[in-house]
């Protein structure tokens, strides 16, 4: 069956280390990948959108990366800060599907 | 400004009882979409629309039911066939529910059963 995974449900950093979550897909022949991040009681807000056929892409402190051998998606907040707290989510569409699926997410913790 | 408002932000349902959530759109997108998201799970697809007078289910449709009158409109209705209402629920918008479309989301109702 299809699946997504996003590594361990919570991970904790000190401020200013990089933070990597990692998002696994079995089953899947995703043409691109989406991250969003959410905070407690609220929608998901987009972050960036990656493509099959991109290695990496960037904004800002993010960066996201897209291995289709290694059906994973790692995702990098660079010099965390405490306001980086939040679950993030991936979700891709693959082949002909027409809508997301999303993973259960990672909530992140930047500890001062 | 331009957005999702979902409303109400809590909800109450009695047993036997059907309860409407609200999500307008004011972005001019083409598609809207209900999710609901449990603790610890992903956000899983209701039902959604891409033009108005048209909607398909999602992978958990069973007890909710939608209509799309207007554009900005999607209201979802919880039935008393869904046993376990019991969650978070989403609304969200794309521009034209296309391949490489972004969702935009409200900031959700949460429903509790009496």
């Amino acid at each position: 069956s299809q699946k997504i995974e996003q590594n361990s449900e919570a991970l904790n950093i000190q401020e200013g280390k990089t933070a990597t979550l990692t998002c696994n897909y079995t089953n899947y022949s995703p043409a691109y990948l989406q991250w969003y991040r959410q905070d407690p009681g609220r929608g998901p807000v987009f972050l960036l959108l990656i493509r099959e056929n991109e290695k990496e892409k960037r904004k800002e402190r993010l960066k996201v990366t897209f291995d289709t051998t290694l059906k994973q998606s790692l995702f990098h907040i660079t010099a965390s800060q405490p306001a980086d707290s939040a679950t993030y989510l991936c979700a891709l569409r693959a082949g002909s599907a027409r809508q997301l699926t999303f993973g259960s997410g990672t909530q992140l913790t930047v500890l001062p | 400004d331009g957005g999702i408002t979902q409303s109400p932000k809590y909800l109450f349902r009695k047993e036997g009882q059907n309860v409407t959530l609200s999500c307008e759109q004011n972005l001019n997108h083409d598609a809207m979409y209900w999710y609901r998201q449990d603790p610890g799970q992903g956000l899983r697809l209701i039902y959604y629309s891409q033009i108005v007078n048209d909607f398909q289910k999602g992978d958990i449709a069973e007890g909710y039911s939608v209509s799309r009158e207007k554009k900005e409109s999607f209201p979802l209705t919880v039935t008393s066939a869904q046993k376990n209402p019991t969650a978070f629920y989403l609304c969200a918008s794309s521009k034209a529910g296309g391949y490489w479309d972004i969702q935009y989301f409200g900031a959700g109702t949460r429903l509790s059963v009496l």
